[in-house]
């Protein structure tokens, strides 16, 4: 089993539908983090968790949520999808500055 | 702001070259700095963690330098083959107040062709 699991790995939904996207990892780190990609645009932080009591604003998280239901699970919702979220969305876990690890994302089509 | 940068942004090159990948960061109280590879619509492989207190740091074919003081990494490529193609990250992790951000470059796409 990957380390860190996404799921859906693909989606396409219709502008106005709430999707919720998952992330769980079997790393055991405290950190998590949801991460967005776009062409041209590089990868940006959306959400970031330091424990399960601790959620975080990053750089884009206009129109998402998060909730980390267990130190192992951290969830990305996106309330009211709109076009522009179209793109590759990642969870990623660290233990703080020794290293990332990357699920494998999820591909969200918004029509 | 810390800001990555990547150059090139793409690189095509025949079989069997050694290649140099570069990545500079402005701001050099850098925690760590990763190097992953991705290859289209996948997600991020982790190549190499170099720890600050590193100089460099090796795997198989591939070597990372890290040169904080002048906020210069590089990722370094031997004998390069057509698996290798894919786009390159170097990511920088923060220390300090914001100990733990990732930083992205933009990126290097690489093409290895036969």
């Amino acid at each position: 089993d990957a380390d860190v699991t996404q799921t859906p790995r693909n989606r396409i939904t219709k502008t106005g539908k709430r999707i919720m996207l998952e992330c769980s990892q079997t790393k055991g780190h405290d950190r998590m983090y949801w991460y967005r990609q776009d062409p041209g645009l590089g990868l940006r932080l959306i959400y970031y968790s330091f424990d399960v009591k601790d959620i975080n604003k990053g750089e884009i998280s206009d129109g998402y949520s998060v909730s980390r239901q267990a130190q192992a699970k951290f969830s990305l919702s996106l309330e009211s999808a709109i076009p522009n979220q179209t793109a590759l969305y990642f969870c990623a876990t660290s233990t703080g500055g020794y290293g990332y690890t990357f699920g494998s994302g999820t591909r969200l089509t918004v029509v | 702001k810390q800001e990555v940068t990547q150059i090139p942004a793409a690189l095509s090159v025949p079989e069997g070259e050694n290649l140099v990948l570069n990545c500079s960061f402005t701001d050099s109280a850098i925690y760590n700095l990763q190097w992953f590879r991705q290859d289209p619509g996948k997600g991020l492989t982790s190549l190499l963690l170099i720890q600050s207190s590193q100089r460099e740091q090796t795997s198989g074919r591939l070597n990372a330098s890290l040169d904080k003081s002048s906020g210069r990494s590089t990722l370094y490529i031997a004998a390069s083959q057509p698996g290798d193609s894919a786009t390159y990250l170097c990511a920088v992790i923060a220390g300090g107040t914001s100990y733990g951000k990732l930083t992205f470059g933009q990126g290097t796409i690489l093409t290895v062709h036969p």
